[in-house]
């Protein structure tokens, strides 16, 4: 097993730009989420996903778009990037939020806009 | 929503020493985690503990849910053990893992 998966690790974009960062994971986990960390704070929830077809927001879901076509992936979408998006990015999954739910990260995704 | 505040922000060990850090939550939970976040930005799992005890070498930790809070114990820390400690908690009928404010620890040679 490969885990969770993220790409790329590294990224710069200048202000206005598009990206997608990829999120794939091979434990057949129905839940998917997506997490941003700014230097020395906790980790803020963006966006989650319970099933393929099923999204919603987190605590910080300003400017960012998901989707979940499929079980194994959770992209995530930057139509028009800002400076206030530089960021370590994570994802993480879990085999279902219940007490069964133990939450599993990739290993980031650090962007920087200019 | 949930708060979650962590115990100390900040905390310096000698090498050897031990040292116990605590997660208090504002809400009932149904998912509880302590994560370890090394120098290189990795996340490890730690525990997963909704309820009561669990051990793995020289760390373990207890929730006691009905109390609203748990506590992380580090015996005979190491420099490895340098880094940030997040827990992150559930509340019943929603599907959201929110992180505590988490606490940076150093351990000194």
């Amino acid at each position: 097993n490969a885990g969770v998966t993220q790409t790329p690790k590294f990224q710069v974009l200048k202000t206005g730009q598009s990206m997608t960062l990829q999120c794939a994971q091979d434990m057949n986990h129905e839940y998917m989420s997506w997490y941003r960390q700014d230097p020395g704070m906790g980790l803020r929830l963006i966006h989650y996903s319970v099933g393929a077809g099923i999204t919603d927001q987190g605590e910080v879901p300003n400017g960012y778009n998901v989707s979940r076509s499929t079980t194994e992936d959770f992209p995530l979408r930057l139509l028009s990037a800002a400076p206030s998006q530089t960021s370590v990015y994570f994802c993480a999954s879990s085999y279902h939020q219940n007490r069964a739910g133990e939450l599993f990260f990739g290993e980031g995704s650090r962007l920087t806009v200019l | 929503g949930i708060q979650v505040e962590q115990s100390p922000p900040d905390l310096i060990l000698q090498e050897g020493a031990n040292s116990t850090l605590r997660c208090n939550f504002s809400d009932s939970v149904n998912n509880l985690q302590w994560f370890h976040q090394n120098p290189w930005g990795q996340l490890i799992n730690l525990f997963y503990i909704p309820s009561g005890t669990k051990q793995n070498g020289r760390l373990s930790a207890t929730t006691v849910a009905t109390e609203r809070y748990s506590l992380l114990y580090i015996s005979s820390s190491q420099t490895t053990d340098s880094g940030v400690y997040f827990c992150a908690v559930t509340t019943s009928g929603t599907y959201k893992y929110i992180f505590g404010t988490g606490t940076r620890l150093k351990v000194l040679a």
